[in-house]
């Protein structure tokens, strides 16, 4: 089956450094994707992670551990426009064609 | 390029209507995908392609059917609408498999069946 697991919801203060983890149990694993949300738009990608260790893009960074099915995404010196949900998928699937996502992690950036 | 397209923005529909969802790329991607979101939920796959001519269900294909004859387009059809279809539909497509293969998903369309 597949199965991954992020907080609801998250709060933080602008300026500061905020953590959001996802876990994950899937027949198979081919890679492990971040999407950020806004309220009423469409999802657009953040970072792709296939290989443990932290990949790291501006503000953000992405890491994984796929011995523990466990990854984060770390946004740093937050803006209130980092206000959005985020969106945690593994690709699987027999030929890795398709994302399995999770019910995503609403962050509120609070001045 | 315009992306991934998608009409009607909005839609109510009254139960055991039907209608085609939308969906057009310019970028072309062999891979498409229709995806729907609940409140404060994630995406499921309702069907997806991986070129013309070639469609495979996903995690909730009943009450949906697709067709893919051509590389461009890809709708996605609701013969009977029930309540329970009332969701945002996403589209999305992607160019290769493998790698950091992002998906580019259309800006969503908002059913609500009454």
């Amino acid at each position: 089956g597949q199965n991954i697991d992020q907080p609801t919801e998250m709060t933080a203060t602008e300026g500061a450094i905020v953590q959001i983890n996802c876990t994950y149990q899937t027949s198979g694993f081919n890679g492990l994707f971040w999407y950020q949300q806004h309220a009423g738009e469409a999802p657009t990608f953040l970072s792709y992670n296939v290989l443990d260790g932290l990949e790291e893009k501006g503000r953000f960074s992405s890491f994984l551990s796929r011995s523990k099915g466990y990854s984060y995404l770390l946004l740093k010196e937050l803006q209130m426009k980092d206000s959005a949900s985020y969106l945690c998928a593994v690709r699987a699937g027999e030929y890795g064609n398709k994302l399995v996502f999770g019910a995503g992690t609403i962050l509120r950036v609070k001045s | 390029n315009a992306g991934v397209t998608q009409t009607p923005k909005f839609r109510i529909l009254k139960i055991g209507q039907s209608m085609t969802l939308q969906c057009t790329q310019d970028m072309n991607h062999n891979y498409m995908y229709w995806y729907r979101q609940d409140p404060g939920m994630g995406l499921k796959l309702i069907y997806y392609s991986v070129g013309a001519g070639i469609t495979d269900k996903g995690e909730v294909p009943n009450g949906y059917n697709v067709s893919r004859s051509t590389t461009e387009d890809f709708p996605l059809r609701l013969e009977l609408a029930a309540p329970s279809q009332t969701s945002v539909y996403f589209c999305a497509s992607k160019e290769r498999q493998g790698g950091e293969d992002t998906q580019y998903f259309g800006p969503g369309t908002r059913l609500t069946v009454l």
